[in-house]
């Protein structure tokens, strides 16, 4: 078993609805990462979460470390949103200098107009 | 401007060959990473190094080899060892402290082995 799962694995969604990308991992994390790789390859960073909740923009990020699950939203999409969602941890076991993260498989969101 | 550049996007070379992919960073950054992506895998790491002059292997190190001799540079080398070597790899930086871990990624290069 994967140590970080994502569902769905594709997703398309309408301009405009709300979107909601899930990841479970099945480690005891120290952190969750919420990555965005566009069709081009390069990936940015858009969250980093350790409890809680996190907004930016369109994009909010939860986590509950408890059911061990995180969320991502996206409130009024648009097909500039079209990417790939990458969820990734830290577990407790990569703790110090040490910042070794651990990968889902991404899920592909594709917003039409 | 701050970044990771690497170069370049797209390599072509023939089996058998090493050749060396380039990843530079002007961010000040101690650590840096090595991925590997493949169709429907998550990244998964090669090398990292945490401070210069030092690095680790990931979990498929074999096959690949890094040096980390100045603090902004950290080629990676695919060697004929590598037995499927055809990817995209990304290269990726970060401050190296726990607390402020986020990962800063380079736009990548297509490794294409014919």
């Amino acid at each position: 078993k994967n140590e970080v799962e994502q569902s769905p694995q594709n997703l398309t969604a309408q301009e405009g609805e709300f979107i909601t990308i899930n990841c479970s991992y099945s480690v005891g994390i120290s952190a969750l990462h919420w990555l965005q790789q566009h069709p081009g390859g390069g990936i940015v960073s858009l969250f980093m979460l350790s409890s809680g909740k996190k907004k930016h923009g369109r994009l909010i990020a939860t986590i509950n470390i408890q059911e061990k699950h995180s969320s991502l939203h996206i409130t009024a999409s648009h097909p500039r949103d079209s990417a790939v969602y990458i969820c990734a941890v830290r577990s407790h076991a990569n703790t110090g200098a040490n910042s070794k993260l651990t990968f889902g498989k991404g899920i592909t969101l594709s917003v039409r107009p | 401007d701050g970044g990771i550049t690497q170069s370049p996007k797209y390599l072509f070379r023939k089996e058998g060959q090493n050749v060396t992919l380039s990843c530079e960073q002007n961010l000040n950054h101690d650590a840096m990473y090595w991925y590997r992506q493949d169709p429907g895998q998550g990244l998964r790491l090669i090398y990292y190094s945490q401070i210069v002059n030092d690095f680790q292997k990931g979990d498929i190190a074999e096959g690949y080899s890094v040096s980390r001799e100045k603090k902004e540079s950290f080629p990676l080398t695919v060697t004929s060892a590598q037995k499927n070597p055809t990817a995209f790899y990304l290269c990726a930086s970060s401050e190296g402290r726990p607390a402020v871990d986020t990962q800063y990624f380079g736009p990548g290069t297509r490794l294409t082995v014919l």
